[in-house]
């Protein structure tokens, strides 16, 4: 069974650096099959993917917030981290991880999410 | 970079009724090598995460209702709920993942 738990502050000051963990269970981040992404939803806004990983440290991210993102994961133990810079109050939202599977040479849309954490930005 | 559109921005349907939501990407998700649409539907609740419903654009997931369908190929793309449940009252989601990932705007359903 695969699940995966979003972990954070859940209050950040504008300029500071946002560190988000992902931690998992029910699949290997060193297999050449699976990758696990991170999306946003700000309040009363649309979903925004943000970055994604691979097994093989391949990272992906979207080009209007790439020069503030940075994402890495520690296979060992199960988690992906999502480290945000110069956080601004634009970037209050729930903050989602999710799996994504490769069967062949196909790779899936994200198919299991964490349940989201909150994340305020404010003075 | 492609750009994903979704219409309506909402709808108002009564229960039982049929509920249609499109979705247009600014490139074409068909990948000839393998003949498949890289486009997904997701369904997003308040205070869950967004669930996925459809891939391979018309490709229902495990466990999701047969009233949930999709359809279209190329740039264009529809998902069907054929008789609207109460529990269906949502924000339903297109999404590119023919390159890096990309939703839509989102669609919001609600009862009439």
């Amino acid at each position: 069974q695969i699940t995966l738990k979003e972990s954070g502050p859940t209050l950040v000051k504008p300029t500071q650096t946002l560190t988000l963990t992902c931690t998992f269970s029910g699949f290997s981040l060193s297999t050449d099959t699976v990758a696990v992404g991170w999306i946003r939803q700000p309040p009363g806004k649309a979903l925004e993917w943000l970055a994604l990983i691979h097994w093989n440290d391949d990272k992906r991210y979207t080009p209007s917030l790439s020069s503030r993102l940075f994402i890495t994961k520690d296979t060992s133990k199960n988690q992906v981290f999502l480290t945000m810079t110069n956080m601004d109050p634009v970037d209050t939202a729930t903050y989602y991880c999710a799996h994504r599977r490769k069967e062949g040479s196909a790779w899936y849309p994200f198919d299991y999410w964490g349940q989201g954490t909150r994340v305020t930005v404010s003075s | 970079d492609i750009v994903m559109t979704q219409s309506p921005d909402s709808l108002a349907v009564s229960l039982g009724e049929r509920a249609t939501i499109n979705c247009k990407s600014s490139q074409s998700l068909l990948y000839s090598s393998n003949n498949k649409n890289y486009l997904a539907w997701y369904q997003h609740k308040p205070g869950q995460p967004p669930k996925l419903l459809i891939y391979w654009a018309s490709t229902r997931e495990s466990g999701v209702p047969e009233r949930f369908s999709g359809s279209g190929s190329g740039t264009d793309f529809t998902l069907t709920i054929s008789s609207l449940q109460a529990e269906d009252v949502a924000v339903y989601y297109c999404q590119q993942y023919f390159t890096t990932p990309l939703f839509g705007p989102g669609t919001k359903v609600d009862i009439k």
